[in-house]
């Protein structure tokens, strides 16, 4: 059964530290896997997607990274800022011919001042 | 530039009344839509999704169905609704079916 789990549940932080997000994913065989930043009572934003062949990518201070071997992925958020207080989603399709991703349930990131 | 509408952002109907939500994408042709319903709490869950005009995949065994009655137009709707169909409602886009989904603004339903 194809699952994708994140830790942590939630986390709180202060303004203008680092954090760093994982993701631990079952799906087979891989096509490729989504960040995605969601604010409350609003949909979810694409931060980045990676490819079986892909490490690393970046988006400002969003780095995530991909280790195919392991199946995990991770979230690193760098100077963190207010704006960051969100959900993070991490998604994993396949290409076995369904058309449904794998949703993570979210890890709720709370920064305080 | 492409460009996703739902609406209406909030909506609060009684139990046993119909629903009828609207998506629309603009700047894009015959892109794959789907429905996701979002539980307080809980993760996304896919409802429906449709590749072409007139094709829809249910996912998930329910009072709710969808259509497609345009190639950028994607409907959910309702004949009764129930308690449990309280929750945050989004329709995303994609290009590829198995790429990478944008996502509507939502819209909140409650039902009481």
């Amino acid at each position: 059964k194809n699952q994708v789990e994140q830790s942590p549940q939630s986390l709180i932080i202060l303004e203008g530290k680092n954090c760093t997000l994982q993701c631990n994913y079952t799906v087979s065989p891989f096509s490729n896997l989504r960040w995605y930043k969601q604010d409350t009572g609003r949909g979810p934003v694409s931060l980045t997607i990676m490819t079986f062949s892909e490490n690393t990518k970046s988006n400002g201070r969003y780095t995530a990274t991909l280790d195919a071997d392991t199946k995990q992925s991770s979230l690193h958020i760098t100077a963190s800022q207010l704006s960051d207080s969100a959900s993070y989603i991490c998604v994993v399709s396949t290409r076995s011919g369904s058309y449904i991703p794998t949703f993570g349930r979210g890890t709720s990131l709370i920064v305080h001042p | 530039s492409q460009t996703i509408h739902q609406w209406p952002a909030t909506l609060v109907q009684p139990v046993g009344s119909p629903l009828s939500l609207e998506c629309t994408v603009e700047g894009t042709s015959n892109p794959n839509l789907y429905w996701y319903r979002q539980a307080a709490g809980r993760g996304l869950q896919l409802l429906f999704y449709s590749v072409g005009i007139g094709q829809i995949s249910s996912e998930v065994p329910q009072n709710l169905s969808a259509s497609r009655p345009q190639d950028r137009q994607f409907i959910l709707s309702s004949k009764k609704l129930l308690l449990s169909d309280s929750g945050f409602y989004l329709c995303a886009w994609s290009v590829d079916p198995f790429g990478e989904q944008y996502f509507g603004p939502g819209t909140r339903l409650t039902v009481t």
